[in-house]
């Protein structure tokens, strides 16, 4: 069974610039999470979506940060303008509805200079 | 707000040793995740406990949930080189089950 997949795996941006994240959850797996892991850091959640609806997005810059899961299966993540407290590891992780395990993605690295 | 400390931050420890890394949180829950995170590398599940007296083993790692203290450990045995790495503990939101707040984190050091 393929795992989750992200990409870009690594990206470097200046601040005030815009850039996007994508994710491929497992197959069938309805519920999709975007978590941000800083440097010494646990990782915390950023947004959860349910199939195509937004379960959770208490935590979103949503000044600056932006989600998508058009069709209930891959999702982007936006950052626009970037700032330079961004730089951190985004994780895509996805689980079965109404199950307790989720599965993570290598994750992409993002370095805001 | 649900708050989940872990201590200690830092372990470095003898080959053969046993160790335990402590997970504390602050509000009701009924769920407890571990995570393994390996340098450069996304997060690998090792236990869900959830149950309180849940306790879960594999190889020389075996986790254990209070859920009336608040606290589960992840107790290590005859520590290996192949631990080192760093570990999460994760405890579920009473109002969002699925939303999981992550502890610190535990850097875990073996070494000869």
């Amino acid at each position: 069974e393929a795992g989750v997949a992200q990409s870009p795996r690594y990206k470097i941006i200046e601040k005030r610039q815009s850039v996007a994240f994508w994710c491929n959850p497992i197959s069938g797996h309805a519920t999709l999470y975007w978590y941000q892991q800083i440097l010494g850091q646990g990782p915390k959640l950023l947004i959860q979506f349910q199939n195509n609806g937004v379960v959770d997005d208490s935590q979103l810059p949503k000044d600056r940060f932006s989600a998508e899961r058009l069709k209930g299966v891959d999702s982007t993540l936006k950052i626009q303008p970037a700032k330079l407290e961004d730089s951190a590891v985004y994780l895509c992780a996805s689980s079965l509805a109404m199950t307790y395990e989720q599965y993570f993605g290598p994750g992409t690295r993002l370095t805001v200079t | 707000e649900l708050k989940v400390e872990q201590n200690p931050l830092f372990l470095s420890m003898q080959e053969g040793k046993n160790y335990t890394i402590y997970c504390n949180y602050s509000t009701t829950s009924d769920r407890l995740y571990w995570y393994r995170q390996d340098p450069g590398k996304s997060l690998e599940s090792l236990f869900v406990l959830l149950s309180n007296g849940a306790v879960k083993q594999e190889g020389r790692l075996m986790a254990s949930l209070d859920t009336k203290a608040r606290l589960s450990t992840l107790h290590i045995t005859a520590a290996v080189h192949d631990l080192s790495a760093t570990y999460f503990c994760a405890v579920a939101s009473s109002y969002n089950t699925d939303k999981l707040i992550f502890g610190t984190g535990t850097r875990l050091q073996v070494f000869p």
